[in-house]
């Protein structure tokens, strides 16, 4: 069975600084990853997927995530967060014929000025 | 144009009630979530409809009854509420497949009392 685990509950980084948010995932099959993004009192909103090819995948407000098959990572990093970068962020990973996605816990991005 | 629309945004209710959230999708997507995320933010999937046919039943109580007239609607009906089920509900919709993007809608807040 797949699982997903986030390293860390909460990560408060100060406006400007670089951020890594860090998922591991287990499986033992090919998998496809994502991060998803939750700003408060809203739905989820995809940020980036990796499904295959180029292991570095870019969201179009300044994220990246790195697909690593023998660490069984692929962290989230932004080299200079900004307030509007407060939001809980999850990581999900799912497999070929699977129909549903399994989410980590999640971790609280904390933006201080 | 809202592409997942749920209702309503906030319930509250005592224990013992039954109560419905409605969720509905523009997208033209086959597969449609209930998703549950707690008080700690985890979120779990609870059903998956493709087609308006179930396809994913994540042991959850048969209080839990989800019922999709057609394949952009899913609602949850939920009997003899419990104090334990107070949580934020999320459709979430997409393309047949686990690979695909799901779209959420904006949650549904119940509170039982």
């Amino acid at each position: 069975a797949q699982s997903v685990t986030q390293l860390d509950s909460q990560v408060p980084v100060f406006e400007e600084a670089p951020v890594e948010l860090r998922c591991n995932y287990s499986s033992s099959v090919s998998v496809y990853l994502f991060w998803y993004v939750q700003y408060p009192n809203q739905g989820l909103q995809l940020l980036l997927k990796y499904l295959s090819g180029s292991t570095l995948v870019e969201s179009i407000n300044g994220f990246e995530a790195e697909f690593n098959k023998s660490q069984t990572s692929f962290h989230l990093r932004k080299p200079s967060v900004h307030i509007s970068d407060t939001a809980e962020y999850f990581c999900a990973v799912s497999k070929e014929g699977a129909q549903k996605l399994v989410f980590g816990q999640g971790t609280r991005l904390t933006i201080n000025p | 144009d809202t592409a997942v629309s749920q209702t309503p945004k906030y319930l509250v209710t005592q224990m013992g009630n039954d109560k419905s959230i409605k969720c509905e999708q523009n997208l033209g997507h086959d597969t449609m979530y209930w998703y549950k995320q707690d008080s700690k933010k985890f979120l779990k999937i609870m059903f998956s409809y493709n087609n308006k046919e179930l396809i994913i039943n994540e042991t959850v109580p048969n209080r839990f009854s989800p019922k999709s007239p057609d394949k952009a609607h899913l609602n949850l009906h939920i009997n003899s509420l419990e104090l334990g089920d107070s949580a934020v509900y999320f459709c979430a919709s997409s393309p047949y497949g686990g690979v695909y993007e799901q779209y959420f809608g904006p949650g549904t807040r119940l509170t039982v009392t």
